[in-house]
């Protein structure tokens, strides 16, 4: 199956700070891919849609000036988690939709201390 | 707002057993019933299930849909403690969107 591969997959950062999740397709062009969250023991929820050339959809609830998605591929999706606080602290998965099939990154585990 | 509701949330049992786990959803344009697993990481995919009565098969573990009733089943036979995962659902609507129910969480004690 399709390849994406989800980087760094484990950061520690200071409050405050900006982190930057990058989600590439090895060996296809996605020109949609997905972002998701997931809180310990919930399920993974989505954050927002990314289109390459375009502006992110975000889900309600959703901080789109927080959560900075920037898909300027067709390869690469990014998510820069900006002025990250402590409750941000998640595990956040990308996805990339390979004609009607979802291919998930290994996730990113953001703790903010 | 879409929802997909996942049963039981948690399950025990012996190896060799067999299980069913339950997902009911209410999907807006409903497209199709994914089943994914998820052990420490990012969801694995199992099976995508598109029409109704149509069982899907992988070895041991098999799927079905009843777009009538809006409810999928998974189920996994002869269980082996590596079989031990969050086993999710995920409705799809148009756009492509994946609603995921909450998971049920598999152990398999030897």
């Amino acid at each position: 199956g399709a390849v994406v591969s989800q980087h760094p997959s484990r950061v520690i950062c200071k409050s405050g700070t900006s982190v930057k999740i990058e989600c590439r397709s090895l060996d296809f062009q996605a020109t949609t891919m997905f972002w998701y969250r997931q809180f310990p023991k919930q399920s993974l929820m989505l954050m927002a849609t990314s289109n390459e050339g375009s502006k992110a959809t975000y889900e309600q609830g959703v901080e789109k000036d927080k959560f900075l998605i920037n898909h300027a591929s067709l390869t690469l999706s990014t998510l820069t988690v900006t002025s990250a606080h402590p409750e941000d602290s998640s595990f956040y998965i990308c996805s990339a939709l390979v004609n009607t099939e979802a291919f998930f990154g290994q996730g990113t585990r953001l703790t903010v201390v | 707002e879409d929802k997909v509701v996942q049963s039981p949330l948690s399950l025990v049992v012996h190896e060799g057993d067999t299980v069913t786990l339950n997902c009911s959803y209410e999907v807006t344009n409903f497209r199709s019933l994914l089943w994914y697993k998820q052990e420490k990481k990012a969801p694995t995919f199992l099976f995508m299930l598109t029409s109704s009565g149509i069982e899907k098969k992988s070895g041991r573990l098999s799927s079905i849909l009843d777009k009538k009733e809006l409810f999928s089943i998974l189920n996994i036979t002869a269980t082996q403690t590596g079989d031990s995962a969050v086993y999710l659902c995920a409705g799809r609507g148009s756009n492509y969107k994946l609603t995921f129910g909450k998971g049920t969480l598999l152990t398999v004690n030897p």
